[in-house]
């Protein structure tokens, strides 16, 4: 049974340039979570997505973006990237909003030169 | 909003060593808490947990007790191996009914033969 596939593992953009992270929730799940994890920092929760739409959001500017499918796989996107943006960025999943707990992929590092 | 502190790292020990990592909360009311771990390259997973004062939250040797009086959560393990070495967070969720974890800023254990 696959957990949390998340693609790519690493990516090196460029300041201002746009990036898109995707997301494979464990099998059985419906909804999935963002974070940001900066070097030597704890996760930041940046949305949570429910059913296709975004329930919940953390302290993060409207350059932060994301989708659902009906498949309940998700997106994350982020526009005129800055160098601050260079983070492992992990997506959790979890039934029912997360009442059941969450489980998390291996994440995607982002690199902003 | 509710939040956790660790205290902060490396924590550095040898084989067969007890350990204790320090975590405080700061909370409305009486949350859930847990403890993550991190192994390097991979993403965060639910260590142990505890729902409610006085539960102590036990896993793979590892224990930690939900104390009000302190408002602490502090982990420990009697005799570590070099296998532990990991990056530990405390959490708890989010403000507001939320089961979205709120992580601290982790602690490095590193464990020497």
């Amino acid at each position: 049974d696959a957990g949390v596939t998340q693609s790519p593992t690493h990516l090196i953009k460029t300041r201002g340039q746009q990036v898109t992270l995707r997301c494979s929730p464990k099998s059985g799940h419906d909804t999935v979570s963002w974070y940001q994890q900066a070097l030597g920092q704890g996760p930041q929760f940046i949305f949570q997505y429910y059913e296709e739409e975004e329930r919940q959001r953390g302290n993060f500017p409207d350059r932060f973006s994301g989708h659902q499918y009906p498949n309940y796989s998700s997106e994350l996107n982020v526009n005129a990237l800055l160098l601050g943006d260079s983070a492992l960025y992990l997506c959790a999943s979890s039934l029912n909003v997360g009442a059941y707990g969450y489980t998390f992929g291996s994440g995607t590092r982002l690199t902003v030169v | 909003g509710d939040s956790v502190t660790q205290m902060e790292g490396p924590v550095t020990l040898s084989e067969e060593a007890f350990l204790t990592i320090n975590c405080t909360y700061t909370a409305t009311g009486y949350p859930s808490l847990f403890w993550y771990v991190q192994y390097p390259g991979e993403g965060l997973q639910l260590l142990l947990k505890a729902t409610k004062a006085d539960d102590k939250g036990s896993n793979k040797g590892f224990e930690a007790t939900y104390r009000k009086e302190t408002t602490s959560f502090h982990l420990e393990k009697g005799s570590v191996q070099v296998s532990d070495s990991a990056v530990y967070f405390c959490a708890l969720p989010r403000s507001g009914g939320s089961y979205i974890p709120t992580f601290g800023r982790g602690t490095s254990l590193i464990v020497h033969p």
